[in-house]
């Protein structure tokens, strides 16, 4: 089973700055990667797909990039409402499987 | 757009089978793509229990394997999923999701639905 290890565990930003969002694999994955935002009280929505695609409604101010085993989420300006929870999942291997996640949380 | 809903007791007793009902709206379930379960508890984080094709085909997640079981009923365009012999551990948030294949990304979900195990 491949383990995701997210880093940081929490990230203390302000509105309008730059959040840079780590995921790293126990072994490769190839591109089949994605980010979740997760919400209190809400389910997990899809962000990223295959490392670098926006999902459908996706604002453009969030990209992913990587392959392998190291895969990075950007926010590009934060707005209030993205601070969140955020997931990293694979599905390279059986069976797919999630990070711990990482707290985006106002500075 | 496509709408899931989870329904189902949100208490079970230990030993006892957990039995939740995914309703889906927007969508035919017998038509296409996978349907499936994940939950989310403090200790395990988000770990995804199984899905099943619109064919009927089932996959499960390892450590549930021995006690899951999925199922679709196309009249109702529902999916079910039982748990048996709960314990303390299996008390969480449970998720019904949409996927492309047996290990995919989900890219639909119901609002997730809290279901603990206690005597």
């Amino acid at each position: 089973e491949i383990v995701l290890t997210q880093s940081p565990a929490t990230l203390s930003l302000s509105p309008g700055e730059r959040a840079t969002l780590s995921c790293r694999a126990s072994q490769s994955v190839s591109s089949y990667l994605a980010w979740y935002q997760q919400k209190p009280g809400q389910a997990p929505r899809l962000l990223i797909f295959d490392a670098s695609n926006r999902a459908t409604g996706i604002p453009a101010r969030f990209s992913g990039s990587g392959s392998g085993t190291n895969f990075t989420l950007t926010i590009s300006s934060l707005e209030p409402e993205d601070f969140a929870v955020y997931y990293c999942q694979q599905r390279s291997n059986w069976p797919g499987t999630f990070g711990l996640g990482t707290m985006l949380e106002i500075k | 757009q496509v709408q899931l809903q989870e329904s189902g007791p949100g208490l079970v007793k230990p030993s006892e089978t957990l039995s939740l009902t995914c309703s889906v709206s927007g969508y035919s379930i017998s038509n296409d793509y996978y349907w499936g379960w994940i939950r989310q508890s403090p200790g395990k984080g988000l770990e995804w229990i199984g899905s099943i094709y619109h064919s009927g085909s089932t996959n499960y997640g390892p450590s549930l394997k021995s006690r899951v079981t999925i199922s679709l009923d196309t009249s109702k365009n529902q999916f079910s999923l039982e748990l048996t012999s709960v314990t303390a551990a299996d008390t969480a948030v449970f998720y019904c999701v949409r996927t492309r294949s047996s290990v995919g990304y989900f890219d639909f979900w119901g609002r997730g639905t809290l279901v603990t195990v206690s005597s």
